[in-house]
């Protein structure tokens, strides 16, 4: 079946960087954009941006820009998120989701990212 | 980018219909019809319920049905069910060629 299954949850210090992976299964990875976003404890969701897993091209969400970086391993229908610099506020759980005629139709599980020091 | 504008919680009695509004701008909502919705029940994943503004997915439940006027979208769940409390989130392309989410509702079946 159709899904996108996520790497598992991170405890990282303030300052460190974090790379989550999402791996694609069921369907052509090159052919769906992936989407990242990411909903703080009880607090709503937050685009972060997107990946072309055909071309590698990104387009990140204004706040974010300079600070996440998305990229993708075509041999393995895999994308991945990296963000530096973490804050403690930057806790949260992170999803990947694909998109499908400007929605997003299938989500990874959902990975959580906890700042500690 | 600002978040949609959605009210924190509605609620309704099993079998009643309740609306879920999303306000925004005439750079996102007011201008493309790439809305959608989306449910999420506590320590899951959000689940894709209509897009483009009023299309179900295969297997989503017709008792869910969307809207829009102007800059508003509204999402409409009809002959609630205890299943449908859940967290609902609306969703729009914008302008600046990114995406933005509404501030979210928390639906309560009475």
């Amino acid at each position: 079946q159709v899904q996108l299954v996520q790497s598992g949850a991170e405890v990282k210090k303030p300052g460190a960087s974090v790379k989550v992976s999402c791996k694609a299964s069921g369907y052509t990875f090159t052919g769906y954009y992936i989407h990242w976003v990411r909903q703080a404890p009880g607090q709503g969701l937050e685009w972060m941006g997107w990946i072309n897993p055909n071309s590698g091209g990104t387009n990140y969400a204004q706040k974010f820009q300079g600070w996440v970086t998305m990229t993708r391993d075509t041999s393995i229908s895999t994308a991945y998120m990296e963000l530096s610099r973490l804050r403690y506020d930057d806790a949260a759980v992170y999803f990947c989701a694909r998109s499908s005629v400007e929605a997003f139709d299938i989500w990874g599980q959902g990975t959580m990212v906890i700042v500690s020091s | 980018q600002s978040a949609l504008t959605q009210p924190a919680s509605v609620s309704g009695s099993p079998g009643q219909s309740i609306t879920i509004s999303c306000t925004g701008t005439s750079s996102d909502v007011g201008v493309y019809n790439s809305v959608s919705w989306y449910q999420q029940h506590p320590g899951k994943a959000p689940k894709l319920m209509i897009y483009d503004v009023s299309n179900r997915p295969s297997g989503v439940s017709n008792r869910f049905s969307g809207s829009k006027s102007g800059n508003t979208a509204s999402l409409t769940i009809s002959g609630l069910q205890a299943e449908d409390e859940a967290d609902y989130y609306c969703s729009s392309y914008t302008s600046s060629t990114s995406y933005v989410f509404g501030t979210g509702t928390k639906v309560t079946v009475l």
